[in-house]
């Protein structure tokens, strides 16, 4: 079964970084992942694709300070310079033939 | 610019049908690079994919949801929409409409939603 597991919160202080992870359930660990920011009382935000090689690719106007990487199962969103208005909730979302799925979402809150 | 904006009633009796309709601006719901989806947030947790559209009326639901949902789409108005029926209070989020975008790099057909709506809550109670 298609899982994705992530964190339910992360923190990390104003002008640092914080590197987010969202792993691929047993057998998957080859599929690419979506990440999306949703602020509050937002909807969410188109961020970055990231294949299982690292590659990725970014939606319109993504600052260069989100990046993405792969390792394994494990699919990263680093986040450097942090600033205020990147304190929301992560989503990561994955896909195969006829299904969509997302994780558990993680809560950043920039100290 | 790609706006998508969610619209119906906030308040639906249990057992009754959630019926809710998103307009897209900005781009033509015809175009053959993208699918359009729901997907929904009950309070306080996370996202959950309902089903997805392609222009042509090919759908696509999530299995846990799929005895219960109905996807259309209207070419003439630019929408498309989303029937829930027999609902109950486990059925209450902010619903999302968003665009899905069709890459055959992926054996899925599909890769990620790259434009969504601001949401709208639909309460489910009596």
């Amino acid at each position: 079964q298609l899982v994705l597991t992530q964190s339910p919160s992360a923190s990390a202080s104003l002008g640092a970084s914080v590197k987010l992870t969202c792993t691929l359930s047993s057998g998957h660990s080859n599929y690419a992942i979506a990440w999306h920011q949703q602020q509050p009382e937002k909807g969410p935000r188109y961020l970055m694709k990231v294949n299982s090689d690292g590659s990725h690719s970014k939606g319109d106007g993504i600052p260069d300070r989100f990046t993405a990487s792969s390792s394994g199962a494990e699919r990263h969103l680093t986040i450097s310079s942090l600033q205020s208005e990147d304190e929301a909730e992560y989503h990561c979302q994955t896909w195969a033939t006829g299904l969509v799925v997302f994780g558990g979402g993680t809560k950043l809150t920039v100290l | 610019q790609l706006q998508l904006h969610e619209s119906g009633p906030g308040l639906v009796k249990p057992s009754e049908t959630l019926s809710l309709t998103c307009t897209v601006s900005g781009d033509s719901i015809t175009s053959t690079s993208y699918y359009w989806g729901w997907i929904r947030q009950p309070p306080g947790k996370g996202l959950e994919w309902i089903g997805n559209i392609y222009f042509s009326g090919s759908t696509y639901y999530n299995p846990s949801l799929k005895s219960r949902v109905t996807i259309a789409v209207d070419t003439s108005k630019n929408q498309f929409s989303l029937k829930l029926n027999s609902v109950t209070a486990a059925d209450t989020a902010v619903y999302f409409c968003a665009r899905h975008v069709r890459d055959i790099g992926y054996n899925s057909g599909w890769s990620s939603f790259d434009y969504w709506g601001q949401g709208t809550l639909v309460s489910v109670s009596s």
